[in-house]
């Protein structure tokens, strides 16, 4: 069974930057691109950008300026920054497995960030 | 970026109902969707993919139909466990987008 585990600051401040890892139990970490995605409150769900086990990375266009995802294979983890961070960013942070294309079949718990001055 | 826009954006129905939801996108995706549940508090929850394939596991009452640009989700007998919010999910361009999101309500 596959199991995502993630963590993070919950609590930061305008211009800092936020940074959340996850931790993926079960299955294969290099057969599958490990994604990034957000929901603000009450809005829609906004992809960030996906790893692969290599590092190959790609990133939505919208946050591409201010974003960096890492990888560790030796501990099976993946990590999300994103600088200079505003209250617009004030979101749910979820990190998925992706399988085939683009489709995400397991996800994290979800870690909530607070922007705030 | 492709847009999705979903409608309704909140539905009412009796438990024994048919629900439809509509995707539609901003250009033909073929049939690059996905839908995904969302009940409060927790993640999404992948239904359906290739617009109407059923993940495993998924009760045979949900179905997913369409291609190009309409797509839907039909929920055949609406269930109490069914109550949640659904998105369709574009994966044709390499900028994954979501839809807004339809939120179903049990009368």
């Amino acid at each position: 069974q596959v199991h995502l585990q993630q963590w993070g600051a919950g609590l930061l401040k305008p211009s800092e930057t936020l940074s959340l890892t996850c931790a993926v139990y079960g299955g294969s970490f290099s057969g599958h691109y490990w994604s990034w995605i957000r929901q603000p409150p009450g809005k829609r769900l906004e992809w960030i950008g996906e790893i692969s086990h290599s590092g190959s990375s790609n990133y939505s266009p919208s946050l591409e300026s201010r974003v960096t995802l890492s990888v560790d294979t030796s501990k099976n983890q993946f990590s999300l920054k994103l600088s200079s961070v505003t209250a617009a960013d004030t979101a749910v942070y979820y990190c998925a497995r992706q399988r085939g294309a683009a489709i995400f079949d397991y996800w994290g718990q979800g870690t909530l960030v607070t922007v705030s001055s | 970026d492709i847009q999705l826009t979903q409608s309704p954006s909140t539905l009412s129905a009796s438990v024994g109902d048919r629900v439809t939801i509509t995707c539609r996108a901003s250009q033909s995706i073929s049939n690059w969707l996905a839908w995904y549940q969302q009940k409060p508090g927790k993640a999404p929850k992948l239904l359906m993919f290739e617009a109407s394939t059923l993940e495993s596991g998924v009760p045979v009452r949900f179905n997913g139909s369409g291609s190009g640009t309409k797509f839907t989700l039909t929920i055949s007998s609406l269930q109490p466990d069914d109550l949640a919010t659904y998105y369709c999910q574009q994966y044709n361009s390499d900028s994954r987008t979501f839809g807004q999101g339809t939120k179903v309500e049990i009368k």
